[in-house]
């Protein structure tokens, strides 16, 4: 299984700013993604963070907002850009672990992130 | 379209009750895949379970057991005799063979009280 370490896992920025979440995994994964979970709602994927090209996002989510890198197969980076309260979430790294009979889904611990 | 159904936004048990949390699920595939994941409050996601589309047995875990039924698309969850450590929101998911990620559920809010 794999081992999916998060950063940071908690942080309050002011609006305006930047933040760079990192994803960092134990072993070589294909399929890396990122979802957000506002509060009390369900997880939504942002992307799929593809190695060696951009990222692939879903319906209103955009590049300029939420740049994603993945220069190699056990990492990846989430910006969330010029912040606004409405930013607020817990953003999770996810990864799947595929092999010809079954796939595990597994998760990083979260980013929660508070804009004020 | 894949879709989760967690009609169930929040229940409320008393300790020792056996609770039963639904999970109904749409998709045009047929292979797939269905997760039941617990998030406590710290805010992780912890992987409970997976089921393939090919493996309808249920599955019991302790004090957990799980339901598939591909006729009614339901993957129903159960928590024999809870205990307060069970408070959590819990996640159905589904996913197929080929775009790997996954479709949530709004998630049930399960509380037990002592």
């Amino acid at each position: 299984s794999a081992v999916i370490s998060q950063k940071p896992s908690r942080d309050i920025c002011q609006r305006g700013t930047s933040l760079t979440i990192q994803c960092q995994v134990d072993s070589q994964v294909t399929m890396m993604f990122w979802y957000r979970q506002q509060p009390g709602q369900s997880l939504t994927l942002i992307a799929t963070a593809n190695q060696g090209s951009e990222a692939t996002y879903e319906s209103g989510f955009v590049i300029d907002k939420f740049p994603i890198s993945r220069p190699n197969l056990t990492f990846s980076t989430l910006t969330v850009s010029n912040m606004s309260p409405e930013d607020s979430s817990i953003y999770l790294c996810s990864v799947l672990d595929r092999d010809p009979w079954d796939t595990e889904a597994f998760f990083g611990q979260g980013t929660r992130l508070t804009v004020v | 379209a894949q879709k989760v159904t967690q009609a169930q936004t929040e229940i409320s048990v008393v300790e020792k009750e056996d609770v039963t949390l639904d999970c109904v699920y749409e998709t045009r595939d047929t292979t797939y895949y269905l997760f039941w994941y617990k998030q406590p409050p710290s805010g992780e996601l912890v992987f409970l379970i997976r089921r393939n589309s090919f493996d309808e047995q249920n599955e019991i875990s302790g004090r957990y057991s799980w339901n598939f039924q591909k006729s009614t698309s339901s993957f129903n969850f159960t928590i024999t005799a809870s205990q307060v450590v069970d408070s959590a929101v819990y996640f159905c998911a589904l996913s197929n063979s080929g775009y790997s990620t996954l479709t949530f559920g709004k998630g049930t809010m399960l509380l037990v009280s002592p």
